[in-house]
Order: structure tokens, then C-alpha cells, then sequence
């Protein structure tokens, strides 16, 4: 099973800042990763897939790098509806993994 | 629009049985493969199983953690997906969201996400 190891566990920025979120994979997924965020009782949405493409209506200050073992997910200026939970997820013989997730919080 | 309104959620005795429904609209739902991930509570997301349409075979894969406990099915003519949980332990009590899967090439991702039902297992 590949395992999905995220960091930092929580990240503490102001509004207006750049983040940057790492998604470290055990072995090559290829460019087979996605990023979802999840806010306080809602369900997960659908940011980046094939690790560098947005979704639809995700705005543009949100972008996905990567490939093989090394992703980023980065927020080129922080808006206050961005503070929430991030986590990325592959898929590799048919078994999805999610990491752990980055907890991304108001400095 | 698409929408995924997950029922059949509640409390259940350990050991007992319990079967989830997915109800999906605003897309073709016979021609997507589905997911169930869960979320227990204060904890991360873990993939649950998977059920390919049925122009790829209607197969499914599951979790080593539910593998032969649970069920996933499909009932295109109703568009409802189906998770049969028995055997059910502590442990399961989550948050279960159904999800609409994308798979090109060999990527897949979850596209969309019901809000999901609270599954607590207790005695």
C-alpha cells in the first residue's frame, strides 16, 4: 500500500500569504494525485486532480506541482475562506490512500 | 447540478448490520464509477470501496479494513448506490460520504461528494 505522508501537519499564515503544502508518496504514483479541501462539517471538495489540474470553479490562486514521489499544493495569496483542511489522495491498483491532511489556520 | 444524498445512517449495536443508500441526480449515473470513503470523528479521510460502472464489468475493490465485511453495490435504474456494512465494530463509526469518481488513464479521483450520513456503532 502506498502511503501518502503530508506536511506540516498545520500551517499558520495570515490572509493575503503564500502557502505551501508538501505530499510526500512512499513510491512513484506518477502524476495519479488529487487535493481536496474540507472545512469544519462540510464534506471534502474537489481542488487539483492529476496533480496539476483545477477543478471546476476553483479559482486560480490554486495551483498543483508534482510528480512521481514529490507534491505540492500551493495558494498563491491566502483569502480567509481558505483556512481549512487539506489532504491529497492517490490511486494505485485500484486502492486510493489519502494522506493525513494539513491543518492550513489563521496566524 | 449533481447531487449525492447519502440515508440510512444511525446507531447500531456491535455485530449488527446496517446498509447505507446513495441517491444521485443531475448526471448519468449509470455511467460513472461510485466510491464510499469515511471519516471517523476528529480523524482524516480513509477510502472505503469502489464499484466500477457497468461498462467496465459493475466490479468493485474494497479496503483491507472492510474487505469481506462490507458490500458495495449499484442499482442503475434507481440511480442509488448501496453499502452493506455487517459485522459491524466500534471502529466503523464514521461519517460515510458516497462519492462520483473520474478515472482517465489510470487516475482517478473522487469529483464530487454526497454530504455525508453518521454511522455510530455502540452498545
Amino acid at each position: 500500500e502506498i502511503v501518502l505522508t503530508q506536511s506540516p501537519a498545520t500551517l499558520s499564515l495570515s490572509p493575503g500569504e503564500r502557502a505551501t503544502l508538501s505530499c510526500r508518496a512512499s513510491q512513484s504514483v506518477s502524476s495519479n494525485l488529487a487535493w481536496y479541501q474540507q472545512k469544519p462539517g462540510q464534506a471534502p471538495r474537489l481542488l487539483i486532480y492529476d496533480a496539476s489540474n483545477r477543478a471546476t470553479g476553483i479559482p486560480a490562486r490554486f495551483s498543483g506541482s508534482g510528480s512521481g514521489t514529490d507534491f505540492t499544493l500551493t495558494i498563491s495569496s491566502l483569502e480567509p475562506e481558505d483556512f481549512a483542511v487539506y489532504y491529497c489522495q492517490q490511486r494505485s491498483n485500484w486502492l486510493y490512500t489519502f494522506g493525513q491532511g494539513t491543518k492550513l489556520e489563521i496566524k | 447540478e449533481v447531487q449525492l444524498v447519502e440515508s440510512g445512517g444511525g446507531l447500531v449495536q456491535p455485530g449488527r448490520s446496517l446498509r447505507l443508500s446513495c441517491t444521485a441526480s443531475g448526471f448519468t449515473f449509470g455511467d460513472y464509477a461510485m466510491s464510499w470513503v469515511r471519516q471517523a470523528p476528529g480523524k482524516g479521510l480513509e477510502w472505503v470501496c469502489f464499484i466500477r460502472s457497468k461498462a467496465y464489468g459493475g466490479t468493485t475493490e474494497y479496503a483491507a479494513s472492510v474487505k469481506g465485511s462490507f458490500t458495495i453495490s449499484r442499482d442503475d435504474s434507481k440511480s442509488i448506490a448501496y453499502l452493506q456494512m455487517n459485522s459491524l465494530k466500534t471502529e466503523d463509526t464514521a461519517v460515510y460520504y458516497c462519492t462520483r469518481d473520474y478515472c482517465r488513464g489510470g487516475n482517478c479521483h473522487h469529483a464530487y461528494w454526497g454530504q455525508g450520513t453518521l454511522v455510530t456503532v455502540s452498545s
